[in-house]
């Protein structure tokens, strides 16, 4: 499987400021990444899918201008979260997927939280 | 539809016995399925995968049942460690292709010695 790394760990900021998580295909050259979100003691939660040298497809009711999707290369794909605010804290998880029928393998997440 | 859970339901169980974590899942057009486990803090990794067209598959010390007549998953570890101790999620894969895997409610698996 593939082996994905994410940068940083965890991260804290105040509100109204904006954060820049990365998320790298180290072994893989992915050209679609998709990004979870999960909440204290809940499940992941798509909220987009991230193509590389195109538009990101957001899930229904995540914010586009909210959650900036870039992905520039084939390995690497970064989420921004602007104007965060207190309830934007969270665990962002990015995957790749190697193959059709094949499962996401993650990276560590992302520890998110706005003060 | 998409699952999300308000808590998660705890299965515990003692060390050496054989644990069962079942999962419902909505789609009757899904036809790949994954279970992943979770640890605090980590990413979910990879535990083992099944395509509709069957009921059962098998891996080192865990094994998945399908029942596709009533939804249904199943995930089998045998002889439960300690290390077994997670969060436990199964995910369908959405109809129309296979990009997008939605996740089920998750279920915390809690191994005693």
């Amino acid at each position: 499987g593939a082996v994905v790394s994410q940068h940083p760990s965890w991260v804290i900021c105040k509100s109204g400021t904006s954060v820049k998580i990365e998320c790298r295909s180290l072994d893989f050259q992915a050209t679609t990444m998709f990004w979870y979100r999960q909440f204290p003691k809940q499940s992941l939660m798509l909220m987009a899918t991230s193509n590389e040298g195109s538009k990101a497809t957001y899930e229904q009711g995540v914010e586009k201008d909210k959650f900036l999707i870039n992905h520039a290369s084939l390995t690497l794909s970064t989420l921004t979260v602007t104007s965060a605010h207190p309830e934007d804290s969270s665990f962002y998880i990015c995957s790749v997927r190697t193959g059709g029928a094949s499962p996401l393998h993650f990276g560590n997440g992302t520890r998110l939280t706005v003060t | 539809g998409e699952s999300v859970g308000l808590h998660l339901p705890t299965l515990s169980v003692q060390e050496g016995d054989n644990s069962i974590i079942n999962c419902a899942y909505s789609n009757s057009a899904s036809d790949y399925f994954i279970w992943y486990k979770q640890e605090s803090g980590k990413g979910p990794q990879f535990i083992i995968d099944i395509r509709s067209n069957m009921d059962k598959r098998q891996g080192q010390r865990v094994t998945v049942l399908l029942n596709k007549t009533v939804k249904h998953l199943s995930l089998q570890i045998a002889a439960t460690q300690p290390g077994d101790s997670a969060v436990y999620f199964c995910a369908e894969n959405a109809a129309g292709g296979y990009n997008k895997l939605i996740f089920g409610a998750g279920t915390r698996l809690a191994v005693h010695p």
